[in-house]
């Protein structure tokens, strides 16, 4: 499984678009990348996930770079319910493994 | 550069006392972010502080409260401490400026209530 590594906390202004990074430059060719949230005493959430091309749903986007080691997650208007732990994972053989991932606080 | 700094590094009380818990900023980083981390756990979000005022708070009780000073160091303070406040502290800067700011943290003060 591809090693991720992602900054240990990011603070994001509300109503902004929160860009979230992750690398990943051990990622295999047929690995997926998936993005989680785990809000406070909940369980983790998915969000969205890419192969190569950039991916976008009613949550986010997903931009993956051409050699696909490194990708960022784009919350397009950050509101405060985002507040979580963000989880950028590499994907293979259906096993997830996350990481530390990214505390997100959104601030008013 | 010098980075977060968090004073003191370890900090021993019993139960029922009240803490103290110091940081500084990185220069010119004008917010600062509190996190408790318990054994076993991920960091917890405590208090948020940006120009002086506390700007957001987590899910604790307000026996945890702080403050920021006008050169954006800031405190901690838990009363009435209980044997599960014993933790990990960290003390997080940021710029508090751009849309979404990297936080940089401080070494921590490990606080044992007996």
């Amino acid at each position: 499984d591809a090693k991720t590594t992602q900054p240990p906390s990011m603070d994001c202004a509300e109503g902004r678009a929160a860009n979230l990074p992750c690398n990943h430059s051990t990622i295999s060719g047929n690995e997926y990348v998936y993005w989680y949230r785990q809000i406070h005493s909940q369980g983790p959430q998915y969000i969205i996930h890419g192969l190569k091309n950039n991916e976008t749903n009613e949550m986010a986007s997903l931009i993956i770079t051409e050699d696909r080691k490194s990708s960022t997650l784009i919350l397009p208007h950050a509101t405060l319910r985002d507040t979580a732990v963000y989880y950028c994972i590499g994907l293979n053989d259906y096993k997830l493994s996350f990481g530390a991932g990214t505390t997100v606080t959104v601030r008013a | 550069e010098a980075g977060v700094t968090q004073s003191p590094t370890h900090l021993i009380k019993t139960r029922g006392q009240q803490a103290t818990l110091r940081c500084s900023p990185i220069s010119g980083h004008t917010s600062v972010y509190w996190y408790q981390q318990a054994l076993g756990l991920g960091l917890q979000f405590l208090l948020w502080y940006d120009e002086g005022e506390e700007r957001n708070r987590g899910n604790f009780p307000p026996r945890f409260s702080g403050r920021q000073f006008p050169n954006y160091s800031s405190e901690l303070n838990v009363n009435a401490l209980e044997l599960e406040d014993s933790a990990l502290y960290l003390c997080a800067s940021s710029l508090g400026q751009r849309t979404c700011n990297e936080q940089f943290f401080g070494p921590g003060t490990r606080l044992t209530v007996l």
